[in-house]
């Protein structure tokens, strides 16, 4: 069935560190591609999108490739801070699917000053 | 802008007791997403609704039943209350057909404790 992916946490990192949580993904027809953080006893607020291979999408400094050919959608961002210490979530919807969401199990990050 | 609004914010109730939970689709949007989050893990899609019909269905237990109103709100009715029912409820919001419907908002979630 379709799935998603995602390095297991926790992820920590020193200020300014170079950031990389994987994400890889297995679905039917074309799936469009999302990252979700969730901050500490808030809601799921979306980071960034991509909805075709090869889209990139950039939000806050952290960006995201869909690689159709490795079925992939990384995120990255060079120089993390402490703000953005948080849960992120891989996600994906299915075309003609009502935009149902299907979450990876989340990856936790703690970035250290 | 206006956002989903959840309500409550938080709930508590005991085994074997009944709860309502609550949310308001950002104006204008037509379709209502619900999703489970237990503690540490990801969200889980329940169910979700589009025009006040029923669109899809996932993992939501059948002491669960959820509808979406004529003003598009939506309500989750859970009964005979477990102690594994603990958890986050989030609603999303999204208006399907228009140029952004690939993106859903969430509201900020009921956490509901049964103790």
């Amino acid at each position: 069935g379709d799935s998603v992916t995602q390095m297991e946490g926790p992820v920590t990192l020193s200020e300014e560190a170079f950031l990389t949580i994987n994400c890889t993904y297995t679905a039917t027809g074309y799936p469009s591609l999302f990252w979700y953080v969730q901050y500490p006893g808030e809601g799921l607020q979306l980071l960034l999108k991509a909805t075709k291979a090869d889209d990139k999408g950039s939000n806050k400094g952290f960006e995201a490739t869909y690689r159709k050919e490795t079925t992939s959608f990384h995120l990255e961002k060079g120089s993390v801070q402490v703000s953005d210490s948080a849960v992120y979530f891989c996600a994906l919807t299915l075309s003609g699917g009502y935009n149902k969401l299907i979450f990876g199990a989340g990856t936790r990050l703690a970035v250290h000053p | 802008a206006a956002g989903v609004i959840q309500s409550p914010r938080h709930l508590i109730k005991e085994k074997r007791e009944t709860a309502t939970l609550k949310c308001y689709p950002i104006p204008r949007h037509d379709t209502v997403y619900w999703y489970q989050q237990g503690p540490g893990q990801d969200p889980q899609f329940l169910i979700s609704f589009y025009e006040k019909m029923q669109s899809d269905k996932g993992s939501i237990p059948d002491r669960f039943s959820a509808q979406q109103f004529s003003d598009y709100h939506s309500e989750l009715n859970m009964s005979s209350l477990e102690l594994g029912d603990s958890a986050l409820y989030f609603c999303a919001s999204s208006l399907l057909g228009s140029a952004t419907n690939e993106k859903l908002f969430f509201g900020s979630g009921t956490q509901l404790s049964v103790l």
